[in-house]
């Protein structure tokens, strides 16, 4: 697609269900990166892919959280037994060129935990 | 570990002035890269512009332009001619390249909120 595609656009869960986020990236960019996005703050690493290398997953908060990719296509975000601190816009990036830091942001995924 | 420090949260500027956006960070390493990008309303945030810590000019991209500071470690944005299509959250950025030895995570500030006002 022309840019980065999230789903669901919003979502609204009671806490302790499951949710799950989908990011489908720019074709030919290797690599992919989940951040978090608290209401008014910065973005928070979780976790990110590069080609067939072994993802970091370094900034995923809890094991409530993990992710996966399927070679260099769709990704997903899971999040089990939701809590109402999880709140928050997730935002997935792509990056076509490696080494650049050069991201293309989606338009996030927006969780709120009741 | 890297941090990113903006102590700014809200900033505005009347439309066609000049603003500056600052940005100060903390690392040890020597070769890095620094961004600034552009969060507007809608939300989808974009790269306004790029600096490799090896360069010691001061990157351009048309009405935004940078200057940093490296002994300082300051990274501020200069926007020139604001227009209001400007308004919008800015982060400034820093990330260790994997082939420098970092893990090209993205390390982003909290952000300042401007507003342009016409």
């Amino acid at each position: 697609g022309a840019g980065v595609s999230q789903s669901p656009s919003n979502k609204v869960t009671e806490k302790g269900k499951d949710v799950e986020l989908r990011c489908d990236p720019i074709s030919g960019h290797t690599a992919l990166y989940w951040y978090r996005q608290r209401l008014g703050q910065g973005l928070e690493f979780l976790i990110y892919f590069q080609g067939n290398s072994a993802p970091d997953k370094s900034g995923l908060p809890s094991d409530r959280f993990s992710a996966e990719r399927t070679g260099e296509s769709v990704s997903t975000l899971t999040i089990q037994r939701t809590q109402q601190e999880d709140s928050a816009v997730y935002l997935c990036a792509c990056q076509r060129v490696p080494n650049t830091g050069e991201l293309f942001f989606g338009e996030g995924s927006r969780l709120t935990v009741l | 570990a890297q941090t990113v420090t903006q102590s700014q949260p809200e900033m505005s500027v009347q439309e066609a002035e000049t603003v500056t956006l600052s940005c100060t960070y903390d690392t040890s390493e020597s070769n890095y890269y620094l961004f600034w990008y552009k969060q507007p309303p809608s939300r989808q945030m974009i790269l306004v512009i790029r600096q490799e810590a090896y360069k010691q000019q001061n990157a351009t991209e048309n009405r935004f332009s940078v200057n940093f500071q490296k002994a300082a470690k300051s990274f501020s944005l200069k926007i020139s001619d604001s227009q209001l299509g400007d308004t919008a959250m800015y982060f400034c950025a820093f990330m260790k390249p994997r082939s420098q030895g970092g893990s090209e995570k993205l390390v982003f500030g909290k952000g300042t909120k401007l507003t342009v006002n016409p």
